[in-house]
Protein backbone atom coordinates (compact mmCIF):
# COMPACT_ATOMS: atom_id res chain seq x y z
CA UNK A 1 0.00 0.00 0.00
CA UNK A 2 1.31 3.40 -0.62
CA UNK A 3 1.56 5.36 2.40
CA UNK A 4 2.19 8.95 0.87
CA UNK A 5 0.38 10.86 -1.68
CA UNK A 6 1.66 13.57 -4.18
CA UNK A 7 -0.10 16.73 -5.10
CA UNK A 8 -0.80 17.76 -7.58
CA UNK A 9 -0.36 14.42 -9.55
CA UNK A 10 1.11 16.75 -12.58
CA UNK A 11 2.33 20.18 -13.16
CA UNK A 12 3.37 21.97 -16.15
CA UNK A 13 5.10 25.07 -16.00
CA UNK A 14 6.99 27.93 -17.61
CA UNK A 15 10.80 27.08 -17.49
CA UNK A 16 12.03 29.82 -15.04
CA UNK A 17 8.94 29.76 -12.51
CA UNK A 18 8.93 27.83 -9.27
CA UNK A 19 7.25 24.19 -8.73
CA UNK A 20 5.63 23.33 -5.72
CA UNK A 21 5.42 19.50 -5.05
CA UNK A 22 3.25 17.99 -1.60
CA UNK A 23 3.29 15.05 -0.37
CA UNK A 24 1.18 13.61 2.76
CA UNK A 25 1.80 10.91 4.68
CA UNK A 26 -0.23 8.32 7.52
CA UNK A 27 2.30 6.98 9.84
CA UNK A 28 5.03 8.18 12.14
CA UNK A 29 8.73 8.27 10.74
CA UNK A 30 12.35 9.09 11.34
CA UNK A 31 12.51 10.78 8.40
CA UNK A 32 11.12 11.85 4.59
CA UNK A 33 12.87 11.51 1.29
CA UNK A 34 12.56 13.13 -1.91
CA UNK A 35 13.55 11.58 -5.49
CA UNK A 36 13.60 12.33 -8.95
CA UNK A 37 12.90 10.19 -11.60
CA UNK A 38 13.65 10.10 -15.55
CA UNK A 39 12.09 8.24 -17.93
CA UNK A 40 10.49 5.55 -16.05
CA UNK A 41 14.25 4.24 -14.68
CA UNK A 42 16.67 5.03 -11.90
CA UNK A 43 15.43 7.14 -9.14
CA UNK A 44 18.30 9.64 -8.16
CA UNK A 45 18.24 11.10 -4.69
CA UNK A 46 17.12 14.37 -3.79
CA UNK A 47 17.39 15.51 -0.14
CA UNK A 48 16.59 13.09 3.08
CA UNK A 49 14.82 15.61 5.50
CA UNK A 50 14.38 14.28 9.52
CA UNK A 51 11.96 14.20 11.67
CA UNK A 52 13.26 17.02 14.24
CA UNK A 53 13.86 19.13 11.29
CA UNK A 54 11.55 21.80 9.87
CA UNK A 55 13.40 22.90 6.50
CA UNK A 56 16.34 21.90 4.47
CA UNK A 57 17.86 23.23 1.24
CA UNK A 58 20.07 22.31 -1.04
CA UNK A 59 20.95 24.25 -3.97
CA UNK A 60 17.80 24.90 -5.64
CA UNK A 61 15.93 22.85 -3.63
CA UNK A 62 13.96 23.51 -0.60
CA UNK A 63 11.84 21.13 1.75
CA UNK A 64 9.79 21.41 4.27
CA UNK A 65 8.31 18.96 7.11
CA UNK A 66 5.34 19.41 9.03
CA UNK A 67 5.12 16.50 11.53
CA UNK A 68 1.93 17.24 13.07
CA UNK A 69 0.07 17.38 9.64
CA UNK A 70 2.32 14.78 8.32
CA UNK A 71 3.33 16.63 5.22
CA UNK A 72 6.27 17.74 3.47
CA UNK A 73 6.54 19.85 0.21
CA UNK A 74 9.36 19.89 -2.55
CA UNK A 75 10.22 23.64 -3.69
CA UNK A 76 12.29 23.54 -7.06
CA UNK A 77 13.24 27.80 -7.25
CA UNK A 78 13.99 28.94 -11.42
CA UNK A 79 13.23 25.87 -12.92
CA UNK A 80 15.01 24.70 -16.22
CA UNK A 81 13.60 21.91 -18.79
CA UNK A 82 16.39 19.59 -17.50
CA UNK A 83 13.83 19.67 -14.16
CA UNK A 84 11.29 17.76 -15.99
CA UNK A 85 10.72 14.33 -14.44
CA UNK A 86 8.37 12.57 -11.71
CA UNK A 87 9.16 13.33 -8.46
CA UNK A 88 8.32 11.12 -5.68
CA UNK A 89 8.33 11.62 -1.91
CA UNK A 90 9.51 8.47 0.28
CA UNK A 91 9.57 7.48 3.83
CA UNK A 92 10.00 5.34 6.34
CA UNK A 93 7.63 4.26 8.27
CA UNK A 94 7.52 3.22 11.77
CA UNK A 95 11.26 3.06 12.04
CA UNK A 96 11.30 0.42 9.05
CA UNK A 97 13.87 0.37 7.04
CA UNK A 98 11.92 -0.09 3.75
CA UNK A 99 11.32 2.98 2.15
CA UNK A 100 7.18 3.50 0.93
CA UNK A 101 6.31 5.77 -1.77
CA UNK A 102 4.13 7.84 -3.00
CA UNK A 103 2.70 7.89 -6.86
CA UNK A 104 4.48 11.03 -7.89
CA UNK A 105 4.62 14.13 -9.43
CA UNK A 106 5.05 14.56 -13.11
CA UNK A 107 6.25 17.71 -13.93
CA UNK A 108 7.05 19.19 -16.86
CA UNK A 109 8.65 22.38 -17.53
CA UNK A 110 8.18 23.95 -20.95
CA UNK A 111 10.80 25.81 -22.92
CA UNK B 1 32.81 5.77 -8.29
CA UNK B 2 30.86 2.91 -9.67
CA UNK B 3 26.57 3.65 -8.50
CA UNK B 4 24.41 0.15 -8.40
CA UNK B 5 24.13 -1.97 -11.24
CA UNK B 6 21.71 -4.04 -12.24
CA UNK B 7 21.45 -6.78 -15.32
CA UNK B 8 19.78 -7.25 -17.88
CA UNK B 9 18.34 -4.24 -18.25
CA UNK B 10 15.64 -5.03 -20.20
CA UNK B 11 14.09 -9.35 -19.81
CA UNK B 12 11.67 -10.85 -21.63
CA UNK B 13 9.85 -14.12 -20.90
CA UNK B 14 7.14 -16.13 -21.17
CA UNK B 15 4.48 -16.58 -19.00
CA UNK B 16 5.66 -20.08 -16.79
CA UNK B 17 9.67 -19.38 -17.35
CA UNK B 18 11.60 -18.69 -14.23
CA UNK B 19 13.72 -15.52 -14.32
CA UNK B 20 16.36 -14.01 -11.78
CA UNK B 21 17.98 -10.98 -11.96
CA UNK B 22 20.76 -9.37 -10.92
CA UNK B 23 22.04 -6.77 -8.98
CA UNK B 24 25.17 -5.08 -8.21
CA UNK B 25 25.34 -2.77 -4.92
CA UNK B 26 27.86 0.29 -4.34
CA UNK B 27 31.05 -1.58 -2.72
CA UNK B 28 30.84 -1.35 1.12
CA UNK B 29 26.82 -0.75 1.01
CA UNK B 30 25.78 -2.95 4.07
CA UNK B 31 21.95 -2.30 2.98
CA UNK B 32 20.56 -3.38 -0.07
CA UNK B 33 16.63 -3.40 -1.38
CA UNK B 34 14.78 -4.66 -3.92
CA UNK B 35 11.38 -2.36 -4.92
CA UNK B 36 9.26 -3.39 -8.11
CA UNK B 37 7.28 -0.71 -10.01
CA UNK B 38 4.36 -1.05 -12.35
CA UNK B 39 3.57 1.82 -14.93
CA UNK B 40 2.63 5.45 -13.27
CA UNK B 41 3.06 3.61 -10.14
CA UNK B 42 5.99 4.48 -7.15
CA UNK B 43 8.14 1.95 -6.37
CA UNK B 44 6.72 -0.83 -4.01
CA UNK B 45 9.11 -2.64 -1.39
CA UNK B 46 9.93 -6.28 -1.95
CA UNK B 47 12.59 -7.01 0.44
CA UNK B 48 15.48 -5.57 2.28
CA UNK B 49 18.84 -7.55 3.15
CA UNK B 50 21.52 -6.65 6.22
CA UNK B 51 24.13 -8.15 5.00
CA UNK B 52 23.72 -11.67 4.20
CA UNK B 53 20.33 -12.11 5.51
CA UNK B 54 16.99 -10.53 4.63
CA UNK B 55 15.67 -8.77 7.53
CA UNK B 56 12.19 -7.86 5.98
CA UNK B 57 11.11 -10.01 2.88
CA UNK B 58 7.33 -8.69 3.99
CA UNK B 59 6.78 -6.87 0.33
CA UNK B 60 7.12 -10.51 -1.12
CA UNK B 61 3.81 -10.96 -2.91
CA UNK B 62 3.85 -14.52 -2.81
CA UNK B 63 6.24 -17.76 -2.36
CA UNK B 64 6.86 -17.18 -6.06
CA UNK B 65 9.60 -14.69 -5.18
CA UNK B 66 12.76 -15.04 -3.58
CA UNK B 67 15.99 -13.32 -3.65
CA UNK B 68 19.41 -13.94 -2.00
CA UNK B 69 22.21 -12.44 -0.73
CA UNK B 70 24.77 -14.92 -0.22
CA UNK B 71 27.98 -13.07 0.35
CA UNK B 72 26.65 -9.50 1.52
CA UNK B 73 27.12 -8.20 -1.61
CA UNK B 74 25.64 -9.09 -5.24
CA UNK B 75 21.94 -10.07 -5.07
CA UNK B 76 19.68 -12.04 -7.45
CA UNK B 77 15.82 -11.88 -7.06
CA UNK B 78 13.98 -14.95 -8.40
CA UNK B 79 10.77 -15.78 -10.02
CA UNK B 80 9.72 -19.35 -10.31
CA UNK B 81 6.22 -19.38 -12.61
CA UNK B 82 5.70 -16.12 -13.99
CA UNK B 83 3.02 -14.60 -14.79
CA UNK B 84 1.85 -11.67 -17.00
CA UNK B 85 1.39 -9.41 -13.90
CA UNK B 86 5.16 -9.83 -13.00
CA UNK B 87 5.59 -7.01 -15.20
CA UNK B 88 7.33 -4.29 -14.12
CA UNK B 89 10.76 -2.49 -13.58
CA UNK B 90 12.46 -4.08 -10.91
CA UNK B 91 14.66 -1.45 -9.06
CA UNK B 92 17.39 -2.62 -6.29
CA UNK B 93 19.09 -0.02 -4.27
CA UNK B 94 21.80 0.00 -1.45
CA UNK B 95 22.63 2.40 1.47
CA UNK B 96 25.48 2.21 3.62
CA UNK B 97 23.71 1.78 6.29
CA UNK B 98 20.15 1.50 7.88
CA UNK B 99 17.91 4.52 7.63
CA UNK B 100 19.83 6.88 5.16
CA UNK B 101 19.35 7.79 1.81
CA UNK B 102 19.12 4.61 -1.32
CA UNK B 103 21.35 4.48 -4.28
CA UNK B 104 19.14 3.30 -6.89
CA UNK B 105 20.11 1.56 -9.97
CA UNK B 106 18.61 2.04 -13.37
CA UNK B 107 16.26 -0.92 -13.17
CA UNK B 108 15.59 -4.18 -14.92
CA UNK B 109 12.23 -3.65 -16.90
CA UNK B 110 10.61 -7.14 -17.08
CA UNK B 111 8.07 -8.30 -19.74
CA UNK B 112 6.45 -11.70 -19.08
CA UNK B 113 4.35 -12.50 -22.44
Amino acid sequence: SQQGEEDPQALSIQEGENATMNCSYKTSINNLQWYRQNSGRGLVHLILIRSNEREKHSGRLRVTLDTSKKSSSLLITASRAADTASYFCATAPGGAQKLVFGQGTRLTINP
Amino acid sequence: GAGVSQTPSNKVTEKGKYVELRCDPISGHTALYWYRQSLGQGPEFLIYFQGTGAADDSGLPNDRFFAVRPEGSVSTLKIQRTERGDSAVYLCASSPYPGNEQFFGPGTRLTVL
